[in-house]
């Protein structure tokens, strides 16, 4: 089972700022098949991006993916009051893992 | 708009045995795998499970194999997740999630609000 290590566990930033997510794989992932989600409290999980790059209808161009092999990462250019929230990879190349999540909160 | 409406959750004994289900609309039913991603409370997201277009292939976690089955309804649009002997463990907000494709691979791309199953005495 390919497992996925995200990083850092918590980022604390302020609105207006840049945000890097890492998503470390302990294979290859197949075909860089590699999706992102946005997880708010109480809420379900929102498609952002997969296949590494693209990003999922309606999703603003300041959330980008990118990577290979296993490294990826996801970045948001400026974060918005409504970015903050848990995001979560997932490789669906062999099989489907999520990483543990990385939490973008408000500093 | 694809809609997913999970229902079935609640409290469950230890052993004990439930059925979910998510009634999917919006979107053409039988052309997408279905499945079941779970949540433990404070927790990351899990795949549990999986279901063909067809319904004929069916995919599970290593923890969900002889305990559940999926299952689906074409004349009703609905996916079921049927569990059995819970365990505390099994503890989870269940979310229904639909795939990008009829065929592996494929991510999730709508997902549902989710229904809680709460394992306790």
């Amino acid at each position: 089972e390919i497992v996925l290590t995200q990083s850092p566990g918590t980022l604390s930033l302020s609105p207006g700022e840049g945000a890097t997510l890492s998503c470390r794989a302990s294979q290859s992932v197949s075909n860089n098949n590699l999706a992102w989600y946005q997880q708010k409290p109480g809420q379900a999980p929102r498609l952002l991006i997969y296949a590494t790059s693209s990003r999922a209808a309606d999703i603003p161009d300041r959330f980008s993916g990118s990577g290979s092999g296993t490294d990826f990462a996801l970045t948001i250019s400026r974060l918005e009051p409504e970015d903050f929230a848990v995001y979560y990879c997932q490789q669906y190349g062999t099989s489907r893992t999520f990483g543990q999540g990385t939490k973008v909160e408000i500093k | 708009e694809v809609q997913l409406v999970e229902s079935g959750g609640g409290l469950v004994q230890p052993g004990g045995s439930l059925r979910l289900s998510c009634a999917a609309s919006g979107f053409t039913f039988g052309s997408y795998v279905m499945a079941w991603v779970r949540q433990a409370p404070g927790k990351g997201l899990e795949w549990v499970s999986a279901i063909s277009g067809n319904g004929y292939s069916t995919y599970y976690t290593d923890y969900a194999k002889g305990r559940f089955t999926i299952s689906r309804d074409k004349s009703k649009d609905t996916v079921y997740l049927q569990m059995s002997s819970l365990s505390v463990d099994d503890t989870a907000a269940y979310f229904c999630a639909k795939a990008s494709g009829s065929a592996w691979p494929y991510f999730f791309d709508y997902w549902g609000q989710g229904t809680l199953v709460t394992v306790s005495s």
